[in-house]
């Protein structure tokens, strides 16, 4: 049974550059949401993905974006990279948008330079 | 004020102790709810859901009290391995957003 996967697992951009990262849900499950989380801080809810739409959105600027692909793997999009995106980008999948628990890839780890 | 507020701690407790986190959510319309433990530079990982009438796993204890907007968890018998840090979840289904406290970091000491 393959749990939730991302790729890359480390990454090093410098201010001002364009990153993508990868998501495949838990096996059965149909939803993705993406999280940031900074050091010493909860995840920050940044969006939810399901039936390939954004469905929510957590306060976040236009710069992050994401799609959702039919086989309901996501990505996660990051424009004009400042310091402070630097962060572990988490993903997580569940079973439907509403009530069911999520459960969370091992991440990506960004370091803007 | 935060959405969700958890005492950050840290608690420092030795192996055998019964410990107990609190978390408070203030938005009335969340519906679901869920501890997780995060261990250090790794994912959350779900420890349990949490249900109205209260709920046991073993050790692990959960109780809601959706009138005060309170949520707690309380470990019997800590062990070693209990220590992580401890996140409390509040989610709105019809929003389809779950929102993070920021976690209760526990050490459990032999």
């Amino acid at each position: 049974d393959a749990g939730v996967t991302q790729s890359p697992t480390h990454l090093i951009k410098t201010r001002g550059q364009q990153v993508t990262l990868r998501c495949s849900p838990k096996s059965g499950h149909d939803t993705v949401s993406w999280y940031q989380q900074a050091l010493g801080q909860g995840p920050q809810f940044i969006f939810q993905y399901y039936e390939e739409e954004e469905r929510q959105r957590g306060n976040f600027p236009d710069r992050f974006s994401g799609h959702q692909f039919p086989n309901y793997s996501s990505e996660l999009n990051v424009n004009a990279l400042l310091l402070g995106d630097s962060a572990l980008y988490l993903c997580a999948s569940s079973l439907g948008p509403g009530e069911q628990p999520q459960h969370f890839g091992d991440g990506t780890r960004l370091s803007i330079l | 004020r935060k959405e969700v507020e958890q005492d950050p701690g840290p608690f420092n407790v030795p192996e055998g102790a019964t410990v107990a986190f609190n978390c408070t959510y203030s938005n009335s319309a969340s519906q679901s709810f869920f501890w997780y433990r995060q261990d250090c530079r790794k994912e959350p990982k779900l420890l349990m859901s949490v249900y109205s009438s209260g709920n046991e796993d073993g050790r692990f204890t959960a109780q809601l009290n959706r009138a005060s907007q309170y949520i707690s968890l309380l470990i019997r018998d800590s062990k070693l391995s209990d220590s992580a840090t401890y996140l409390c979840v509040v989610k709105n289904t019809n929003a389809g957003k779950s929102t993070f406290g920021d976690g209760t970091t526990l050490t459990v000491k032999p």
